[in-house]
Formats: C-alpha cells, sequence, structure tokens
C-alpha cells in the first residue's frame, strides 16, 4: 500500500462546480498535511495547510479525518483557472521528510 | 514572497558525465530538499539538509551526492549520469522546525542520453 494515496482523476468538472478529493495516507503517527497545486510543467506551490479542525480559505476547504485517515479538499465555483493538478503531501511525527502523493487532476471545463 | 531559483531550466547531459545542480534561495531558510518528480511516481526525496553541511539520505540516494556550504544554497550532484536519471529535478526550501511548509524552485529538466 502506497503510503500516500490519491485518485489520479481527471475531473472534468464544469465552471462553477463543487468538486472534493480525498488522499488517504497510511502512517497513523502523521502529523502535518498540505494540500498543494501544480500547474503543468511547473513547481508545486502551496495550497494550504490542513488543521485538525479544519479549515478554509476562500472558495477552498481542507478536512482532516484522523479515523480514517484521510484528508480532503472541497473547491467551491469551480473557476477556470483552478484546473491543475492537486497534490496531498503528509509529514511523519517528528521527521523533516514529506512523503507526496501523485496527484489529482482537475480539469474545469468551460 | 520567498524565492527558490535553480541554476537550468533545461539540461542535457550524456552517460558517465558528472552533473552539477544548483539551488540558491532567499529566505535564510534552514532546511533545503532535492526531489525528482517521474510520471506515475510523484515527487520523490533524494537528500535534504536542516543546517549548513548537514545533510540527510532521502528515499532514493543513489547516484546523487549533495553540498551544503553555505545557508542560502544546496547543490545536487550526479556523480556519473545514468539515462534513468533523465528527470524533473526540484528543490524546496522551507522555515525552520518540522513539518513546515516548502516553497519550490522553478524545476531543472534533466535528459540523460
Amino acid at each position: 500500500r502506497k503510503e500516500v494515496e490519491q485518485d489520479p482523476g481527471p475531473f472534468n468538472v464544469p465552471e462553477g462546480a463543487t468538486v472534493a478529493f480525498n488522499c488517504t495516507y497510511s502512517n497513523s503517527a502523521s502529523q502535518s498535511f498540505f494540500w498543494y497545486r501544480q500547474d503543468c510543467r511547473k513547481e508545486p506551490k502551496l495550497l494550504m495547510s490542513v488543521y485538525s479542525s479544519g479549515n478554509e480559505d476562500g472558495r477552498f476547504t481542507a478536512q482532516l479525518n484522523r479515523a480514517s485517515q484521510y484528508i480532503s479538499l472541497l473547491i467551491r465555483d469551480s473557476k477556470l483557472s483552478d484546473s491543475a493538478t492537486y497534490l496531498c503531501v503528509v509529514n511523519g511525527e517528528g521527521t523533516y521528510k514529506y512523503i507526496f502523493g501523485t496527484g489529482t487532476r482537475l480539469k474545469v471545463l468551460a | 514572497d520567498v524565492k527558490v531559483t535553480q541554476s537550468s531550466r533545461y539540461l542535457v547531459k550524456r552517460t558517465g558525465e558528472k552533473v552539477f545542480l544548483e539551488c540558491v534561495q532567499d529566505m535564510d531558510h534552514e532546511n533545503m530538499f532535492w526531489y525528482r518528480q517521474d510520471p506515475g511516481l510523484g515527487l520523490r526525496l533524494i537528500y535534504f539538509s536542516y543546517d549548513v553541511k548537514m545533510k540527510e539520505k532521502g528515499d532514493i540516494p543513489e547516484g546523487y551526492s549533495v553540498s551544503r556550504e553555505k545557508k542560502e544554497r544546496f547543490s545536487l550532484i550526479l556523480e556519473s549520469a545514468s539515462t534513468n536519471q533523465t528527470s524533473m529535478y526540484l528543490c524546496a526550501s522551507s522555515p525552520p522546525g518540522r513539518a513546515r511548509e516548502q516553497y519550490f524552485g522553478p524545476g531543472t529538466r534533466l535528459t540523460v542520453t
């Protein structure tokens, strides 16, 4: 089993739709969680950290479910510019190492 | 804004050559990382450094070495390039402490022929 697993997609959604991605992780001792966005042929960029109580940044909401060991990302009112690959990143307890998922590709269609 | 720069966007080298990839960050970050990204495999950690002259192996260090002589600069060295090292190489830095957000450079697409 991979340490961090994501559905590769693509998720094709119309503009204005709400879309959600999940990411499961295998190490129950994981402490820190992030969502990154990566555009084609570009570097990953931090979208948001994921806090235990869940957090929101504009149209984006991140949730953590420790019992089931997954994090989620919800995007409301999708824009064409949201088209990208979304990477889930998990950091092990007390380590400098980050485990990246292989990403979920989102296409927002006009 | 944090800025992480990498010495080359595209590089073509021959098998057996020694290759240097340079990374510089301007935010006084203690932690720096080298990853490679391959289709279907995601980002894999090669080496990281949490201080000057300190380095730790990541998940795939074989065939690579690193150097960190100054805080802002972290170099990845391919001692003898091979075709299976053709990849996108990404450098990242993060603020002090563990489990902090990372900032990536634009990447170097290395082709070994």
